[in-house]
């Protein structure tokens, strides 16, 4: 069965100290794998679709990576406003717009 | 250009009863996706639709049903509401027919069931 395992499930830091959060999966045959961010009583926004493995995409303080396993959202130097959960989502060859996403990594930067 | 918009937002139901909850997605969208999100389950899949047709259901009982437009505005009702379906209701839209392409969700509407 499908399935995609994130951790840690929260992660406080402070203002400057960079991580990395993990997407661990299994799929069969990988579509794409996303990544989206939520804020408290919003909807999840789009941040990233990697493809294969090997793939990077960049955008400000967030760096996401693909293996064939698993997928790494590095948080350079991040900044209060960073604070949000993080939600990864991978979709399977075939499936019309079906995701299965992960439980989140509630992420919180303190100044 | 206007996002995804839910309404109600809010909403609070009794047992029993049945709840229709409505999305208009972006324009120019033509898949609509229906998720429940929950504490303890995160988000989980209900329904897909594109050009009016479901092509894909999530494991959910049958007191869950959707339906789409020809305009791609969709509707989900829930009946005989139980307990257990007090949720965060998100509905997200794509441009892509195909497989693929990334989703944009609206706000939700919060269902609780008392």
């Amino acid at each position: 069965e499908d399935q995609v395992t994130q951790s840690p499930e929260a992660l406080r830091l402070q203002e400057g100290e960079s991580s990395s959060l993990n997407c661990s999966y299994t799929v069969s045959g990988l579509r794409g794998l996303f990544w989206y961010r939520q804020d408290p009583g919003k909807g999840p926004e789009f941040l990233f679709t990697l493809y294969s493995a090997g793939e990077e995409k960049e955008k400000e303080r967030l760096k996401a990576t693909l293996t064939k396993k698993e997928s790494f959202l590095h948080i350079t130097a991040p900044k209060p406003e960073d604070s949000a959960t993080y939600l990864c989502a991978v979709q399977a060859e075939g499936n019309f717009n079906k995701f299965y996403f992960g439980s989140g990594t509630k992420l919180n930067v303190k100044p | 250009k206007a996002g995804v918009t839910q309404t109600p937002r809010y909403l609070i139901k009794t047992r029993g009863q049945q709840v229709t909850l409505s999305c208009s997605p972006i324009s120019g969208h033509r898949s609509v996706s229906w998720y429940q999100q929950t504490p303890g389950q995160g988000l989980q899949f209900l329904f897909e639709y594109f050009s009016e047709t479901q092509r894909n259901k999530g494991n959910f009982p049958g007191r869950f049903s959707g339906r789409q437009f020809s305009n791609s505005r969709s509707e989900m009702n829930v009946s005989t509401l139980e307990l257990g379906d007090s949720a965060l209701y998100l509905c997200a839209s794509s441009l892509s027919g195909r497989a693929g392409g990334e989703l944009f969700f609206g706000e939700g509407s919060r269902l609780t069931v008392l």
